[in-house]
């Protein structure tokens, strides 16, 4: 299986920060990651897919990059409404695995 | 607009077999792959496996042999069925669609919480 390696578990940063969280692949997986934003109490939903291409709906200060096998979400300037649980998901091969998750805290 | 909704029994006893329908509006069943997700109590996210009509199901190993997922083309839902569970199954279990074989998941259902416990 594919293990994804997420960082940091968790961070705080205040309204109008620049936000980085990684997930680093243990193999290749070409553009194969997908990002995800979770609220409490609600399912996920995709912010990026195919490491870069933005979601339908999503806001443009969301910004998937990707480095060899290593994946980043910015957030360029945070918004009240983006204080949420981050996950990137590989989907290269099955089974799919998730990263471990970055909560975004209020500071 | 596709929309998933996960419905069945929230209250599951240990040894006994876990059974959840996925009700699909705005899609047809008989395309695209069918997936169930489990997030447990701990924060993390597993994926267990799909179903595709044209192209069989696949599972996660971890879950060796227990799983089984089944569509219902004239209902439009696919199924979860867990067997032999026991309270680490406990877990708010999604439904999701992949495009194709090689998306990620675009479309969720809203999650259900089954507890495992006598």
């Amino acid at each position: 299986d594919i293990q994804m390696t997420q960082s940091p578990s968790s961070l705080s940063a205040s309204v109008g920060d620049r936000v980085t969280i990684t997930c680093r692949a243990s193999q290749g997986i070409g553009n194969d990651l997908a990002w995800y934003q979770q609220k409490p109490g609600k399912a996920p939903t995709r912010l990026i897919y195919a490491a870069s291409n933005l979601q339908s709906g999503v806001p443009s200060r969301f910004i998937g990059s990707r480095s060899g096998t290593e994946f980043t979400l910015t957030v360029s300037s945070l918004q009240p409404e983006d204080f949420a649980t981050y996950y990137c998901l590989h989907n290269f091969n099955y089974p799919r695995t998730f990263g471990q998750g970055t909560k975004v805290e209020i500071k | 607009q596709v929309q998933l909704q996960e419905s069945g029994p929230g209250l599951v006893k240990p040894s006994e077999t876990l059974s959840l329908t996925c009700s699909v509006s705005g899609a047809s069943i008989s395309s695209h792959f069918w997936n169930w997700i489990r997030q447990s109590p701990g924060g993390g996210l597993e994926w267990i496996g799909y179903t595709s009509y044209s192209q069989g199901s696949n599972y996660n190993p971890s879950l060796m042999g227990r799983v089984n997922i089944s569509t219902d083309t004239s209902k439009n839902q696919f199924s979860l069925q867990l067997t032999s569970v026991t309270a680490a199954d406990t877990a708010v279990y999604y439904c999701a669609r992949a495009r194709g074989y090689f998306d990620s998941l675009d479309y969720w259902g809203q999650g259900m919480l089954v507890s495992v416990s006598s």
